[in-house]
């Protein structure tokens, strides 16, 4: 399995305001994927990030909201822009497995908690 | 549409006491159905991939089992550590998961 890190941790923002959350991976991941988790839900997907091509979001996700950036076959990041309460949330980046490609196995970082006030 | 429904949506076991989770998916395509455990304040940790039904695999106290229309997680006297929400996940044509809303499994000592 990959190993995965974000930063930050966690944070807690004021309305308005933008938050650039990291995610860095142990191997080269040709896909990334960027999920949000509201309290007391389960996953839902934000976008892919494929290194070199433009992101790829899910319906109700838009780039000016939640841009994204993927230099490298090791990093991503996500921006949560023009921040509002709704926004609290965990952030977690995930990838497919390094080794095998074909199995859609993902792995998940450890989060980011954002609270927003 | 695709879809995935776990039930129940929490579950109280004593140490020891034997139970299943159920992960019923309706989708187009199955190419893997999968299992994850989260800790409160962590990201999911990967526990299995089934890719058809048939298909059974286990750890330690977990065994996960696939039939055409719905998985289910065994655990087999469980003991307090493994209380956490599990969730399943599948992949289909699009080779994107989709993540049912979690079984909350809490045992007690």
């Amino acid at each position: 399995s990959a190993v995965i890190s974000q930063k930050p941790s966690r944070d807690i923002c004021q309305r308005g305001t933008s938050l650039t959350i990291q995610c860095q991976v142990d191997s080269q991941v040709t896909m990334m994927f960027w999920y949000r988790q509201q309290p007391g839900q389960s996953l839902t997907l934000i976008a892919t990030a494929n290194q070199g091509s433009e992101a790829t979001y899910e319906s109700g996700f838009v780039i000016d909201k939640f841009p994204i950036s993927r230099p490298n076959l090791t990093f991503s990041t996500l921006t949560v822009s023009n921040m509002s309460p709704e926004d609290s949330s965990i952030y977690l980046c995930s990838v497919e497995s390094p080794r095998d490609r074909s199995t859609d196995t993902q792995y998940f970082g450890p989060g980011t908690r954002l609270t927003v006030l | 549409e695709d879809q995935v429904t776990q039930s129940p949506e929490a579950l109280r076991l004593q140490e020891g006491e034997s139970s299943s989770l159920n992960c019923s998916y309706t989708v187009s395509g199955l190419r893997g159905l999968f299992w994850y455990r989260q800790d409160p304040g962590k990201g999911p940790e990967f526990l299995f991939t089934l890719y058809s039904a048939g298909e059974e695999k286990e750890k330690e106290r977990l065994k996960a089992t696939l039939t055409k229309k719905e998985s289910f997680l065994h655990i087999t006297a469980p003991k307090p550590e493994d209380s956490a929400t599990y969730l399943c996940a599948f992949s289909g044509s699009a080779r994107q998961l989709t993540f049912g809303s979690g079984t909350q499994l809490t045992v007690l000592p």
